[in-house]
């Protein structure tokens, strides 16, 4: 069965410092893998995603997400945080192939950003 | 393109009544459409599937019966939170994906229900 693991329930950084947000997934194959951010209150935001091709992957806002399969992760990253990216932050699994794509979702890490 | 809506956005009802939410894909025809459940600080917890025409999919553990859904046409799912009562109080938020098997979900803004 496919799983998300978000290590990391809450991480603190500095503004202006760089940051990386661990996720790993459990699945037989190459998953389709989605990194969102949430506001307190508010629905989910696609920061970026990954089908095939291409590991390293560009998203909005300044954030980056490199897929290793032999690792299975698919690690967020931005060089420098702003205060307005403190949220919380989702790492998603989809399954390839199915007629239905289900989502399965990590715990989410909840971002605090340091003045 | 690919906004996805819902309504209302907050509700406050009683214990005992019924509520509707429903979730629009407004710019496109969503095949399948899925119904999340977050409690406060915990992730998302998929609910069930649901395609056009067809009865939806529920995830071990639903109450089919106390969570009505409906996806009567390729823009528009409901989810019926029947005979609502304190425990059912979370923040709901609806997806729609593009096609059979569409790889990528358009999440909507969430509705936040609170059962008194």
């Amino acid at each position: 069965a496919q799983s998300v693991t978000q290590p990391d329930i809450h991480i603190t950084v500095s503004e202006g410092a760089s940051l990386e947000l661990r996720c790993n997934y459990s699945y037989g194959a190459t998953p389709y893998l989605f990194w969102y951010v949430q506001s307190p209150g508010q629905g989910l935001q696609l920061l970026l995603k990954y089908f095939s091709g291409d590991t390293l992957v560009q998203g909005i806002k300044g954030f980056e997400a490199e897929f290793k399969r032999s690792q299975s992760s698919f690690n967020l990253r931005k060089p420098s945080v702003h205060w307005s990216d403190a949220a919380e932050y989702f790492c998603a699994v989809g399954a390839p192939g199915g007629a239905t794509n289900k989502l399965i979702f990590g715990t989410g890490t909840l971002l605090a950003v340091q003045p | 393109g690919a906004v996805v809506s819902q309504h209302p956005s907050r509700v406050i009802c009683k214990s005992g009544t019924s509520v509707k939410i429903e979730c629009r894909s407004l710019d496109f025809q969503a095949t399948t459409m899925f119904w999340y459940r977050q409690f406060p600080k915990k992730s998302l917890m998929l609910m069930a599937t649901s395609n056009e025409g067809s009865k939806a999919t529920y995830e071990q553990g639903v109450e089919k019966d106390k969570f009505l859904i409906n996806h009567a046409s390729l823009t528009l799912s409901t989810l019926t939170v029947t005979s609502a009562h304190p425990e059912d109080s979370s923040f709901y938020i609806c997806s729609a994906a593009m096609g059979p098997g569409g790889r990528e979900q358009f999440f909507g803004p969430g509705t936040r229900l609170t059962v008194l």
